[in-house]
């Protein structure tokens, strides 16, 4: 079946560094792919998202390019803040179905 | 828009208590989506309706877990009998039913039985 697998947490960063959280898929057909955020104590928000191949998707400064080559969607940032500590979800949704499939999430803490 | 809106925000109870947790997805949104996360087990889908008909079930734990979505502006989940290992946050999400479309998350149950 469909899945999502990403490196397990977890990051820590200072600020200001470059941030990669690496997110890899398996999926019939062409799925959508999504990055989700969760904040601490709330729901989780997309942060970006690409519906084929070789879209990138970016928002606040993250950015994700969709390779259908090696099945991969990691998210970028170049200059990572306190503020963005969070958990981040790398999903997909795939054929004809609005089921998103989640990965087990990372956590990244940023230190000043 | 006021988004996804869950209630409570919070519930304690006690084991055998029956829990019901409401969502009022967003106006326009054809799909709704309940979910459980825990440390153990993360994110995990329970139930999907698609113009409040039950889609797939097949992530609710057992019997003592039940859906409702009377009409496409109110859905429920209800527990009854709670135990201890329902402790969880339970997420309402919503979307547009179209290929590709966003999830909108409800900002969560955190619900503690004891």
């Amino acid at each position: 079946g469909d899945s999502v697998t990403q490196m397990e947490g977890p990051v820590t960063l200072s600020e200001e560094a470059f941030l990669t959280i690496n997110c890899t898929y398996t999926a019939t057909g062409y799925p959508s792919l999504f990055w989700y955020v969760q904040y601490p104590g709330e729901g989780l928000q997309l942060l970006l998202k690409a519906t084929k191949a070789d879209d990138k998707g970016s928002n606040k400064g993250f950015e994700a390019t969709y390779r259908k080559e090696t099945t991969s969607f990691h998210l970028e940032k170049g200059s990572v803040q306190v503020s963005d500590s969070a958990v981040y979800f790398c999903a997909l949704i795939s054929g004809g179905y609005n089921k998103l499939i989640f990965g087990a999430g990372t956590r990244l803490a940023v230190h000043p | 828009d006021a988004g996804v809106i869950q209630s409570p925000r919070h519930e304690v109870t006690e084991m055998g208590q029956e829990v019901t947790l409401r969502c009022k997805p967003i106006s326009g949104h054809n799909s709704l989506f309940w979910y459980r996360q825990t440390m153990m087990r993360g994110l995990e889908l329970l139930i999907y309706f698609n113009n409040n008909v039950p889609i797939d079930d097949s992530g609710m734990p057992e019997d003592r877990f039940s859906a409702k979505m009377p009409n496409a502006s109110f859905s429920t989940l209800k527990i009854q009998p709670s135990e201890p290992r329902d402790s969880a946050v339970y997420f309402c999400a919503s979307q547009r039913n179209q290929q590709g479309e966003t999830q909108y998350f409800g900002p969560g149950t955190r619900l503690l039985v004891l």
